[in-house]
C-alpha cells in the first residue's frame, strides 16, 4: 500500500530558530517527491520537487533533502519568521489513480 | 493571470441537495484534478481529468461527477449532499500531468447538515 509518513504531527518553535520536519515514503514506482506550504484556509503551495536522481533542493530559507534508498525525506527551515507558520505536507509521486500520496501534514507554529 | 480559482468559497447545504463547485484554470493546464482535505488526513483525490473531454475517477468518486468541457473548466457536481461531504475541497491544476508541480485553488468550504 502507497504510504506517506509525516513527522512530527506538530511542531512550535520560536521566530528565528531553524527546525527539520520528516517524512517517510513507500510508494512504488517512486518518480517524484514534493513539499507544499499550506497557509489556514488557503491551498497548498509548492516548495520543491526532487527526483529520485536528486539529494536536495533549495527554495529560499526551505531546503529538502531526498535519500530514495531509505526511502526518506526531509524539510529543513532556516532562521523561522511567524510567516512559516503553517501546515507543510510531503507528497509522493508513484502509485494511485493519479499517482500522487499526500502525507497528512506537519502543522509547523511560530511564536515570537 | 489568476491562476486556479474556485467558487464559492464557502457553502451550507441540506441534506438532499445539489450543488456545484466551480473550478477555472487560465494557465492552459490540461490536467485538473478535485480533491478533498477533511481533519486528520491527507488530501484524497475525487476525480482527475487529463484534458478536454476525458475524466477518471479517483480514490474517493461516489456522490461526487464531474464533467471537462473546456480545457479552463473542470466542475465538480454533489448529486444529492450528505453530512459525510463536509470538507474542504481543493481543484488542482498541472502541465504534463500529475507529474509536475500542481498549482491548488483557494479552496471551497462545504458544510453539509
Amino acid at each position: 500500500k502507497n504510504q506517506v509518513e509525516q513527522s512530527p504531527q506538530s511542531l512550535i518553535i520560536l521566530e528565528g530558530k531553524n527546525c527539520t520536519l520528516q517524512c517517510n515514503y513507500t510508494v512504488s514506482p517512486f518518480s517524484n517527491l514534493r513539499w507544499y506550504k499550506q497557509d489556514t484556509g488557503r491551498g497548498p503551495v509548492s516548495l520543491t520537487i526532487m527526483t529520485f536522481s536528486e539529494n536536495t533542493k533549495s527554495n529560499g530559507r526551505y531546503t529538502a533533502t531526498l535519500d530514495a534508498d531509505t526511502k526518506q525525506s526531509s524539510l529543513h527551515i532556516t532562521a523561522s519568521q511567524l510567516s512559516d507558520s503553517a501546515s507543510y505536507i510531503c507528497v509522493a509521486k508513484g502509485g494511485g489513480a493519479d499517482g500522487l500520496t499526500f502525507g497528512k501534514g506537519t502543522h509547523l507554529i511560530i511564536q515570537p | 493571470n489568476a491562476g486556479v480559482t474556485q467558487t464559492p468559497k464557502f457553502q451550507v447545504l441540506k441534506t438532499g441537495q445539489s450543488m456545484t463547485l466551480q473550478c477555472a484554470q487560465d494557465m492552459n493546464h490540461e490536467y485538473m484534478s478535485w480533491y478533498r482535505q477533511d481533519p486528520g488526513m491527507g488530501l484524497r483525490l475525487i476525480h482527475y481529468s487529463v484534458g478536454a473531454g476525458i475524466t477518471d475517477q479517483g480514490e474517493v468518486p461516489n456522490g461526487y461527477n464531474v464533467s471537462r468541457s473546456t480545457t479552463e473548466d473542470f466542475p465538480l457536481r454533489l448529486l444529492s449532499a450528505a453530512p459525510s461531504q463536509t470538507s474542504v475541497y481543493f481543484c488542482a491544476s498541472s502541465y504534463g500531468g500529475s507529474y509536475n508541480e500542481q498549482f491548488f485553488g483557494p479552496g471551497t468550504r462545504l458544510t453539509v447538515l
